[in-house]
């Protein structure tokens, strides 16, 4: 069964600094790759994502990820974030069928005003 | 996009008793799936519902706690059967894209639950 590992449980920073999530996923096949942002009460909402093309994915808010197929990775960056970046990020995998996901533990991050 | 509406948002249950959660999508989809997000943990498959056929469930969860319905392509209910505190969690309701090219799911707002 494919695992998702998602390196740091929580994060705090200071805006303007910059954000960088580590995902790491188990399964060898063809994947789909997800990164959800759940804001303090809010649904999740989609990020961005990778299905096929160039590994450099830009999504919205400023963050953009990078799939690393040697590496097994799907890390997240943001180069400058603001305090309403403070949200929990969750990284997330499906296969190329159908949109069954394995969600990472998911990254609470703070940014302090 | 998906416009997907849950009922209720949040519930308090006592032990014993059932919940059943509505998922209700703006568009016909062919599966929806259903996640549970235990408290500080992340989401977890519970099923994969598909409209004519009984639902898919994954590894620890079985269909006498979690009867799911799927009468249409635009509607599914999950119900938590004989709850316990442990129960208590996030229930969403996720469908897949809408179009052959978007593979993006879409998540319900989710449903609250404490058991006490």
């Amino acid at each position: 069964a494919q695992s998702v590992s998602q390196h740091n449980h929580h994060v705090i920073l200071s805006e303007a600094a910059s954000l960088e999530l580590g995902c790491n996923y188990s399964y060898g096949g063809t994947v789909n790759l997800f990164w959800y942002v759940q804001y303090p009460g809010q649904h999740l909402q989609l990020l961005l994502k990778y299905f096929s093309g160039d590994p450099l994915v830009k999504g919205i808010k400023g963050f953009e990820a990078e799939f690393i197929k040697s590496k097994f990775s799907f890390n997240l960056r943001k180069p400058s974030v603001q305090w309403s970046d403070t949200a929990e990020y969750f990284c997330a995998v499906g296969k190329a069928a159908g949109n069954k996901l394995t969600f990472g533990g998911g990254t609470r991050v703070l940014v302090k005003p | 996009s998906a416009v997907i509406s849950q009922k209720p948002s949040r519930d308090i249950c006592q032990r014993g008793t059932s919940l059943t959660i509505q998922c209700q999508v703006d568009s016909q989809v062919t599966m929806m799936f259903w996640y549970r997000q235990q408290p500080g943990q992340s989401l977890t498959l519970i099923a994969t519902a598909n409209q004519g056929s009984e639902a898919t469930y994954e590894s620890g969860f079985v269909i006498d706690k979690f009867p799911i319905s799927r009468p249409n392509l635009t509607f599914s209910t999950l119900t938590v059967s004989n709850m316990s505190p442990e129960d208590s969690s996030i229930y969403l309701c996720s469908v897949d894209g809408l179009t052959q090219l978007n593979t993006e799911a879409f998540f319900g707002q989710g449903t609250r639950l404490t058991v006490v």
